[in-house]
């Protein structure tokens, strides 16, 4: 079965400074996908970055960008010139490519603390 | 587009009552739903996945009989907690990719239920 771990409980960062929340995974599967999903204080998921593993650019979507090392199953999410707005947990989550069912399979999270 | 309505958004309840949520996609069919559980600064646990037309598919050890899931139509998922008991009490989530989605698709969340037994 595929696992998911993020390592960070917590983390902080300084507005308008630069962030690494880590997350690695464990798959036998070779065609898979992964997502960074943020969580606010709303609850609401919303959707980050994604990343197909058949892909060796690495995902960037504005201030959001990933460091996708498939050998090493790790992929990490950069947050640039962070805003306070960035506050929330953050969930890494795994899709298989070869199971139809499109479920994900999420991370422990971790908070992130934006100091003003 | 892709929005998922769920609701109650928080419900409390009596011990040894049922509880039903719903979840509605109210742009798009959803053929697959999946059901999370989320404990207090925790992560999402995948409970079960419904399937419009047939049984849902219950993850390794959530009980079926106390988590009932029923989708009755593509729009429409429900879980009913029957017989709740304080241990049921956490925050429940339901997301749906869209029907022919691509596999790197996001799935499109409800904004959650916090359900409270006391």
């Amino acid at each position: 079965a595929q696992t998911v771990t993020q390592s960070q409980p917590e983390m902080s960062v300084q507005e308008a400074e630069t962030v690494t929340l880590s997350c690695t995974y464990d798959t036998s599967e070779s065609d898979y996908y992964l997502f960074w999903y943020k969580q606010p204080p709303s609850r609401q998921m919303i959707l980050v970055i994604r990343q197909e593993a058949y892909k060796q650019q690495n995902a960037t979507e504005n201030r959001f960008s990933v460091n996708f090392q498939k050998a090493a199953k790790s992929f990490s999410l950069k947050i640039s010139d962070s805003q306070l707005g960035d506050a929330a947990m953050y969930f890494c989550a795994y899709r298989s490519g070869v199971d139809s069912s499109y479920k994900l399979i999420f991370g422990s999270g971790t908070r992130l603390l934006v100091r003003p | 587009g892709a929005v998922v309505s769920q609701h109650p958004s928080r419900v409390i309840c009596k011990s040894g009552t049922s509880v039903k949520i719903e979840c509605r996609s109210l742009d798009f069919q959803a053929t697959t739903m999946f059901w999370y559980r989320q404990f207090p600064k925790q992560s999402l646990m995948l409970m079960a996945t419904s399937n419009e037309g047939s049984k849902a598919t219950y993850e390794q050890g959530v009980e079926k009989d106390k988590f009932l899931i029923n989708h009755a139509s593509l729009t429409l998922s429900t879980l009913t907690v029957t017989s709740a008991h304080p241990e049921d009490s956490s925050f429940y989530i339901c997301s749906a990719p869209l029907v022919g989605a691509s596999y790197n698709s996001p799935l499109h969340f409800g904004n959650g239920t916090r359900l409270t037994v006391t």
